[in-house]
């Protein structure tokens, strides 16, 4: 079983459509979670981060943890062309293993107009 | 500022021969990550190194690979001897000190061919 889960997708939306990216992990060490964007050919970019279960908000991101269910989720609302690239979930438990992020696949998104 | 820089971005190499990929981290950042990205899977941790030392090499495969961060000059992922298989994107990360939290600014990558 791989430490995190994420659908690989592709997933293609309308532009203005809700974008729903999930991901599930299996160690309920993991203590960090991140959502990183990465346009084709590029680095991945941190898009938001947190620490604990619920919801934080960043325009029109918002990024939902639930420790209970081992489930992160990152909601895009109002979605735009720009949007268009692969978002890959990223876990850290912290602690010794501070520097190690554990990515999922990465769901690749393309937003028409 | 300039951002984290890899070179070379892109790297052509022959089986059997060795590979050296360089990462230079953001101003001020004395912590470097590398990972590796396999065709259709997600990025991988390799190693993660402070200057002069390898703090977690769990991710490093045993045999071939090395990484160092030298005290004057670039981070060196060196992969001896390589295989079809080692064809990847190389992605190095930096963060500026070790916290309860601290974003890793990753780099453009460098992708590595192997024929």
């Amino acid at each position: 079983q791989k430490e995190v889960e994420q659908d690989p997708g592709p997933l293609s939306v309308p532009e203005g459509a809700i974008v729903s990216l999930n991901c599930t992990y299996s160690n309920s060490a993991f203590q960090y979670f991140m959502w990183y964007r990465q346009y084709s050919r590029k680095g991945p970019e941190l898009l938001m981060y947190t620490y604990s279960s619920g919801n934080k908000e960043d325009g029109r991101f918002t990024a939902q943890v639930d420790k209970s269910s081992k489930y992160i989720s990152l909601f895009i609302r109002d979605s735009q062309p720009s949007d268009s690239a692969t978002y890959l979930c990223a876990i850290n438990a912290g602690g010794t293993s501070y520097g190690k992020l554990t990515f999922g696949q990465g769901t690749i998104l393309t937003v028409h107009p | 500022n300039a951002g984290v820089m890899q070179n070379p971005r892109h790297l052509v190499r022959r089986r059997g021969q060795e590979a050296r990929l360089r990462c230079s981290p953001m101003k001020g950042h004395s912590h470097v990550y590398w990972y590796r990205q396999l065709p259709e899977e997600g990025l991988k941790f390799m190693v993660y190194l402070q200057k002069e030392n390898i703090i977690d090499e769990s991710g490093m495969p045993k045999e071939r690979f090395s990484a160092e961060f030298p005290k004057e000059g670039p981070s060196i992922l060196r992969i001896q001897q390589v295989v079809r298989g080692d064809s990847a994107a190389y992605f190095c990360a930096s963060s500026p000190q070790r916290a309860a939290f601290d974003e890793q600014f990753f780099g453009p990558g460098t992708r590595l061919t192997v024929l």
